[in-house]
């Protein structure tokens, strides 16, 4: 079984600077990728950035990067030049190769402030 | 290409009530995936659809059902609805086996459904 866990309920980053939110997670599965998606007050699920267990390189998508530490399950998403428009709650989630089914973790209340 | 596409956007049922609800994903994917997100139990996955067969169920209540026909659109219905049904109902696509990103899973806007 997989698990997910966010252990932040909250945080708050003022605009411009950089914030990191928490992740860590459990699988036995070898194959399996991580996630990190935002949902903003409008309730749209939207993809941020994708990480395959496999590759070592941690992913990036212009603002947003990972810190993917496979040994200690670990991975943590870090937003560079904070924007008004980041403000979302942000959900940690798994997937094995072994079916689709994504693991949500709690998920994290990002505000911006101006 | 147009994104994953969900109707209604929102519903009110009275309990004992059933109620579908219908995805239509990406263009060219044939994964799609239900999930159900309240503010108690978080999101929360029902079942997988590809190539019209159901791949994986979640720990729901066989009152909960799906179907998915030929274009890859996907049906969710669910019977005797209880007031604890009452949830935003996630779509999401995904390209499907073979395919690049073949698990990335795309989400829809949701049902919001309340039960009275």
């Amino acid at each position: 079984a997989q698990t997910v866990t966010q252990s932040q309920p909250e945080m708050s980053v003022q605009e411009a600077e950089t914030v990191t939110l928490s992740c860590t997670y459990d699988t036995s599965e070898s194959n399996y990728y991580l996630f990190w998606y935002k949902q903003p007050p409008s309730r749209q699920m939207i993809l941020v950035i994708r990480q395959e267990a496999y590759k070592q390189q941690n992913a990036t998508e212009n603002r947003f990067s990972v810190n993917f530490q496979k040994a200690a399950k670990s991975f943590s998403l870090k937003i560079s030049d904070s924007q008004l428009g980041d403000t979302a709650m942000y959900f940690c989630a798994s997937l094995t190769g072994a079916n689709s089914k994504l693991t949500f973790g709690k998920g994290i209340t990002l505000s911006v402030r101006p | 290409k147009a994104g994953v596409t969900q109707t209604p956007r929102y519903l009110i049922k009275t309990r004992g009530q059933q109620v579908t609800l219908s995805c239509s994903p990406i263009s060219g994917h044939r994964s799609v995936s239900w999930y159900q997100q309240t503010p108690g139990q978080g999101l929360q996955f029902l079942f997988e659809y590809f190539s019209e067969t159901q791949r994986n169920k979640g720990n729901f209540p066989g009152r909960f059902s799906g179907r998915q026909f030929s274009n890859s659109r996907s049906e969710m219905n669910v019977s005797t609805l209880e007031l604890g049904d009452s949830a935003l109902y996630l779509c999401a696509s995904s390209p499907g086996p073979g395919q690049l990103f073949a698990d990335t899973q795309y989400f829809g806007p949701g049902t919001r459904l309340t039960v009275l």
